[in-house]
């Protein structure tokens, strides 16, 4: 299995706060990528990046920020949690972009 | 901008009898991937099959078998002699070359019959 590891695994939260989920990856990949997944839609991406400090947005980015400082590690951040954005949310990664990408476990965030 | 649809949000089958999963897509480019990523109850993402578009043979891999069709814009998946452990929500997905950014069609969740 691709070493990947999302924190936390479940979290609750109130509307307004922030909030960070981290995924770290130990296979030294350069594509890291942020989904979220609900009822009807499939997975969604929202940010992904191609390098350190290099990331762009994905289809679903309003309200969501991210930022990847070191090659393992990539964070996405709600500055201000809405209800809207309960959901699940994977990390994804790949060698390169035309590769398979291999999922995290996913985060449960729910925001009340 | 690429669409995938998959029609089917439900699908069951018979312990041991094949099944086909259906997906269409909608893309101007020449060069893509195609992919099935299966997620049982455990919620993990599982990538099953892969597939070039530039390849004619569709791909293999054990009991699952693709049927790409280019022309027609399909990627069917078939899963044969269906095992209980084949219960899950199948995702296919496509790729446009040179693009990183995947695109997931809605799901299909399949059930096994003992």
């Amino acid at each position: 299995d691709a070493g990947i590891t999302q924190s936390p695994r479940h979290k609750v939260t109130e509307t307004g706060t922030p909030v960070t989920l981290r995924c770290h990856q130990t296979e030294n990949h350069r594509y890291m990528y942020w989904y979220r997944q609900d009822p009807g839609h499939g997975l969604r991406l929202i940010h992904y990046s191609y390098g350190v400090k290099d990331t762009d947005k994905g289809e679903v980015s309003d309200g969501y920020s991210v930022s990847r400082s070191k090659t393992e590690d990539f964070l996405l951040t709600l500055e201000s949690a809405t209800s809207s954005q309960t959901s699940v949310y994977f990390c994804a990664i790949s060698g390169q972009g035309n590769q398979p990408q291999h999922f995290g476990d996913g985060t449960r965030l729910s925001i009340l | 901008a690429q669409t995938v649809t998959q029609s089917q949000p439900e699908m069951s089958v018979q312990e041991a009898e094949t099944v086909t999963l259906s997906c269409t897509y909608d893309t101007s480019e020449s060069d893509y991937y195609l992919f099935w990523y299966k997620q049982p109850p455990s919620r993990q993402m599982i990538l099953v099959i892969r597939q070039e578009a530039y390849k004619q043979q569709n791909a293999t891999e054990n009991r699952f078998s693709v049927n790409f069709q280019k022309a027609a814009k399909s990627f069917s998946l078939k899963i044969s002699d269906s095992q209980l452990g084949d219960a899950a929500m199948y995702f296919c997905a496509f790729l446009n070359f040179g693009n990183e950014k995947l695109t997931f069609g809605t799901g299909t969740r399949l059930t096994i019959i003992p």
